[in-house]
Order: C-alpha cells, then sequence, then structure tokens
C-alpha cells in the first residue's frame, strides 16, 4: 500500500528555473494539500484541492501553481524558483467521507534554490 | 480563525522519565485536534487524534493526550521516555468547517538523554 508518494525527494534549483514536484495517491482521497516546511516552523498550506478540478490558495501560495485533472495526481509548480522558495515540500491527502481531519503525508521533497 | 501555540520549543528528558510537550489552541468551532510525529528526515505520522469524543486519548507507543475546553490545552504524555522517541512533535487543529486544512505548531524537539 504506496500511500502518498512525492518525487524527487531533493532537487537543487538555480534562481529563475522552473520545475515540478510531483505528488500522486492510491487512497481515493477528495483532500489533497501541499505544504512547505521551514527549519524550526511549522507546516505552511500552499494550496489544497477539494477535489479533481477545484483547486484553492492556502497561506502561502505566492509563485506557486497547482493543478487537479485526477483524483490522484496534485502537481506543484514553481515557475521562477527564487532562494525563499527553499524548503522541504510534503503532499498530503484526506478522506472527506471518514470526515476526521487526518492527513496522509508523503515523505516530503527537499527543494534547495541557489 | 484557528491557531495552535505549542509552548516549548525544546523538552530533553532522560530515559525511563516522564514526557510532557504542551500545547494551547485557539479554534472558532469544535476542534479536532492531532498530535504529529516527525523524525529527522521523514513526513509526519499521526501519533493521536481528538474528535470529541473522550477527551483523553491514548495514541500510538504510549502516548496519549487530554483534551481540556476550559483551559483551551491539549498537553500530550508519556510516562516512561524510551530513545526512540526523539523526534519533532507538532500540534495541529483542524478546520472541518471549511477546507478540512491542518494549522500546525511551530513544533517541539524532543530529546532523549541515555
Amino acid at each position: 500500500n504506496a500511500g502518498v508518494t512525492q518525487t524527487p525527494k531533493f532537487r537543487i534549483l538555480k534562481i529563475g528555473q522552473s520545475m515540478t514536484l510531483q505528488c500522486t495517491q492510491d487512497m481515493n482521497h477528495n483532500y489533497m494539500y501541499w505544504y512547505r516546511q521551514d527549519p524550526g516552523m511549522g507546516l505552511k498550506l500552499i494550496y489544497y484541492s477539494v477535489g479533481a478540478g477545484i483547486t484553492d490558495k492556502g497561506e502561502v501560495p505566492n509563485g506557486y501553481n497547482v493543478s487537479r485533472s485526477t483524483t490522484e495526481d496534485f502537481p506543484l509548480r514553481l515557475e521562477l524558483a527564487a532562494p525563499s522558495q527553499t524548503s522541504v515540500y510534503f503532499c498530503a491527502s484526506s478522506d472527506r467521507v471518514q470526515n476526521t481531519g487526518e492527513l496522509f503525508f508523503g515523505e516530503g521533497s527537499r527543494l534547495t534554490v541557489l | 480563525a484557528q491557531s495552535v501555540t505549542q509552548l516549548d520549543s525544546h523538552v530533553s528528558v532522560s530515559e525511563g522519565t516522564p514526557v510532557l510537550l504542551r500545547c494551547n489552541y485557539s479554534s472558532s468551532y469544535s476542534p479536532s485536534l492531532f498530535w504529529y510525529v516527525q523524525h529527522p528526515n521523514k513526513g509526519l505520522q499521526l501519533l493521536l487524534k481528538y474528535t470529541s469524543a473522550a477527551t483523553l486519548v491514548k495514541g500510538i507507543n504510549g502516548f496519549e493526550a487530554e483534551f481540556k475546553k476550559s483551559e483551551t490545552s491539549f498537553h500530550l504524555t508519556k510516562p516512561s521516555a524510551h530513545m526512540s522517541d526523539a523526534a519533532e512533535y507538532f500540534c495541529v487543529v483542524s478546520d472541518l468547517a471549511g477546507r478540512r486544512a491542518l494549522t500546525f505548531g511551530s513544533g517541539t524537539r524532543l530529546q532523549v538523554q541515555p
């Protein structure tokens, strides 16, 4: 049972480059999220999705874009990488039907922008 | 609006002694509260959750937490620390009335001394 899978696990970007962090889940969860974790901080919500075709901004959306064409996939795109986007990114999903609020997390993607 | 305050950024205990990690919350709704644990270079794992059932919640690995509405607290405890408990712990409140996203505390790093 894979759960939430994120790729890549590590990436180094130059300022101004673009990239996409991939996230897929096999639990048929409606809700999916992208968080970023900076050193010594809790997680901050970047974007979330309540179902295929529906996305919305979280607390820190600037510099990012998302799409949700299928229930399984929720990629996060960085268009013009900046040093402030150096962080660890976590994708997560949750089950709307169970409605407990519990999130299932991927193992994270560590991004460095130089 | 909702928020979480973890009162200690670092806690150090000796192996075999009790653990107390403190958390206060603020929420406009009847909250769901969680403790997540993050081991180094890993994703987050659910430790325990409170969802308006019993106020004393038992989780994995001997941890438990008590929901105290009058004190708006949700402190995490364990009677006897183990070396494997060394990790980062996050207190989290869930927005069940809306997007079901989580609001994270800033984390408490637990150090366990031999």
